[in-house]
């Protein structure tokens, strides 16, 4: 079966603390990988992807993402977290090979950034 | 580039009532489109996949016949909620898949209040 996981719900996290928000994929299939945030009442940005090439993905504030194919993972990390980071943080994938590409969302995960 | 234009962003309508929420991509041909459905607080959940010209593929569970979708050209995709209740209040994203790989682009929303 094909599904994406992200099992916390809410992190916690302190201002410059870093942090690493899980996300776990089940898939027969080749995959493409990504990190979208939502900000309050507004729509989705993507926050890096991850298509073919160098594993380890960044996004222009800071953020990267590790595909680790034998764990099936793409976690999202940051090593030091601003105030302005906290939105709800979902990863996505986009299991191959079928009709059409669809993009599946995990549940999400809310980074509650605290001065 | 890459940009898709959604609206309403707020629509407030009557129990009983048809609302149509449309999603226009302005600068390139989307060949499918996905209409997702949020619930406060939850992931986004796919509602359907689109493609120009032909017929809607509803995901398990989504009413074909209440959430209506035409994909009429290219560039216009179409959501319809028929005879709408106020469970069907949520906020509604469409997203379009462009030729470039694993490209996908998102609407910022409708939300969606029946009263």
């Amino acid at each position: 079966a094909q599904s994406v996981t992200q099992l916390d719900s809410q992190v916690p996290v302190f201002e410059e603390a870093p942090v690493e928000l899980r996300c776990n994929y089940s898939s027969s299939v080749s995959v493409y990988l990504f990190w979208y945030v939502q900000y309050p009442n507004q729509g989705l940005q993507l926050l890096l992807k991850y298509l073919s090439g160098s594993t380890l993905v960044e996004s222009i504030n800071g953020f990267e993402a590790e595909f680790n194919k034998s764990q099936t993972s793409f976690h999202l990390r940051k090593p030091s977290v601003h105030i302005s980071d906290t939105a709800e943080y979902f990863c996505a994938v986009s299991f191959l090979g079928g009709a059409t590409n669809k993009l599946i969302f995990g549940t999400g995960t809310l980074l509650a950034v605290q001065p | 580039g890459a940009v898709v234009s959604q609206h309403p962003s707020r629509v407030i309508c009557k129990s009983g009532t048809s609302v149509k929420i449309e999603c226009r991509s302005l600068d390139f041909q989307a060949t499918t489109m996905f209409w997702y459905r949020q619930f406060p607080k939850k992931s986004l959940m796919l509602m359907a996949t689109s493609n120009e010209g032909s017929k809607a593929t509803y995901e398990q569970g989504v009413e074909k016949d209440k959430f209506l979708i035409n994909h009429a050209s290219l560039t216009l995709s179409t959501l319809t909620v028929t005879s709408a209740h106020p469970e069907d209040s949520s906020f509604y994203i469409c997203s379009a898949s462009f030729t470039l790989v694993g490209g996908y682009t998102f609407g910022s929303g409708t939300r969606l209040t029946v009263v």
